[in-house]
């Protein structure tokens, strides 16, 4: 079964940053696209980035686009995050997710979720 | 960028309603429009995309219909494990926004 296993999540001062990792199995990674969804304490779900199963296409939210980086390693079934200029608005429980082989915008499968505290 | 009001914001009920969550889009999706759930503590839950299309796993008592920019969530019989916050999702443009939510609680 699909496995979406989140890490890197952690503490980091206003201005840091961070690069959060996701580990996939029990699927062909190099076939789908993936995405970043996050979810501020006690708040809704915010889409973040998502990336073309090849990588040559990514897309952001405006709220992190130019700050965030998304990635893939289709040889190691990885994707990436990385977080930089971090702000305290980034705070929130980040979900690695698989897309829909169809509809690349629909999240079909989620990992756990890995926090990050932009806290001084 | 596309806005999704869900309604109400939060909703009492009590095993073996027929519940019925409203969402609507700022402009037209056409079909492209998915339902979650999140339980506490718990990644979110595909359990509609497409608008009617029933995820595989997920109970028949779950249902979705719309089109456009009004869609509805209807589950036909609560049952205990059902209580908690769904939200909708359109697929159709970049980004791929979210509703805020609609919690679902026990009366």
């Amino acid at each position: 079964q699909v496995q979406l296993v989140e890490s890197g999540g952690g503490v980091v001062q206003p201005g840091g940053s961070l690069r959060l990792s996701c580990a996939a199995s029990g699927f062909t990674f190099s076939s789908y696209g993936m995405h970043w969804v996050r979810q501020a304490p006690g708040k809704g779900l915010e889409w973040v980035a998502f990336i073309r199963y090849d990588g040559s296409n990514k897309d952001y939210a405006d709220s992190v686009k130019g700050r965030f980086t998304i990635s893939r390693d289709n040889s190691k079934n990885r994707l990436y995050l990385q977080m930089d200029s971090l702000r305290a608005e980034d705070t929130a429980v980040y979900y690695c997710a698989k897309a829909n082989h169809i509809v690349g915008g629909t999240v079909e499968d989620w990992g756990q979720g890995t926090l990050v505290t932009v806290s001084s | 960028d596309i806005q999704m009001t869900q309604s109400p914001s939060s909703l009492s009920a009590s095993v073996g309603d027929r519940v019925t969550i409203t969402c609507r889009a700022s402009q037209s999706i056409s079909s492209y429009l998915n339902w979650y759930q999140q339980k506490p503590g718990k990644a979110p839950k595909l359990l509609i995309y497409a608008a009617s299309s029933l995820q595989s796993g997920v109970p028949s008592r779950f249902s979705g219909s719309g089109s456009g920019t009004d869609f509805t969530l209807t589950i036909s019989s609560l049952q205990p494990e059902d209580f908690a916050t769904y939200y909708c999702q359109q697929s159709f443009s970049v980004p791929y926004s979210f509703g805020l939510g609609t919690k679902l609680e026990i009366k």
